[in-house]
């Protein structure tokens, strides 16, 4: 079975640029997560998708985050404008339901100059 | 006071040891407890799960839930090399996970 792919893995930008990342879940997986993991903490839940609705995004910071789950398969998460502390690892997740066990991808390294 | 507390560490310990990880929380209502590892430029994946109190078990990991005491603990037997990552509890009282900030092993030779 193949597990969540992301990409880009790296990117690095200047503050006020905007960036997009993409998700592809596992197959069959109808709830899709977008957690943000600065270095040296836990992740944080950024947005929580069930299919293509969303169930949470009380953390979105959505004066400038962005994120979309199209026919309920990939999510892109994008940053307009990027800030300096937006630097982290953007992970994402997905799970077959939503209180079932999350699957993580490798993650997304942002670095913003 | 953040709701899910845990060590940093770094935790560093020779080949063949028992490593003790652990993390207390405030949030008297969360059911679901998890510990992932994680490796250097890696997502995490999930190692334990626990619902409630008690104890599981699985190879050379076990896992404990102390509700009443809001404390949870991974011990790690015979400990490897292999095992060196960063240790993240979880935990949630609906499908929302609360991470800690992980604990990081090093496990040498």
């Amino acid at each position: 079975e193949a597990g969540v792919a992301q990409s880009p893995r790296y990117k690095i930008i200047e503050k006020r640029q905007s960036v997009a990342f993409w998700c592809n879940p596992i197959s069959g997986h109808a709830t899709l997560y977008w957690y943000q993991q600065i270095l040296g903490q836990g992740p944080k839940l950024l947005i929580q998708f069930q299919n293509n609705g969303v169930v949470d995004d009380s953390q979105l910071p959505k004066d400038r985050f962005s994120a979309e789950r199209l026919k309920g398969v990939d999510s892109t998460l994008k940053i307009q404008p990027a800030k300096l502390e937006d630097s982290a690892v953007y992970l994402c997740a997905s799970s077959l339901w939503r209180t079932e066990t999350q699957y993580f991808g490798p993650g997304t390294r942002l670095l913003v100059l | 006071q953040k709701e899910v507390e845990q060590d940093p560490g770094p935790l560093s310990v020779p080949e063949g040891a028992i490593v003790s990880l652990n993390c207390t929380y405030s949030n008297s209502a969360f059911q679901y407890f998890m510990w992932y590892r994680q490796y250097s430029r890696k997502g995490p994946e999930l190692l334990m799960y626990t619902y409630s109190s008690g104890n599981k078990e699985d190879g050379r990991f076990t896992a404990q839930v102390d509700k009443s005491s809001k404390y949870i603990s991974l011990f790690i037997r015979d400990s490897q090399p292999s095992d060196s990552a960063t240790y993240l509890c979880a935990m949630s009282n609906t499908d929302k996970l609360i991470f800690g900030t992980g604990t990081r092993l090093q496990v040498f030779p």
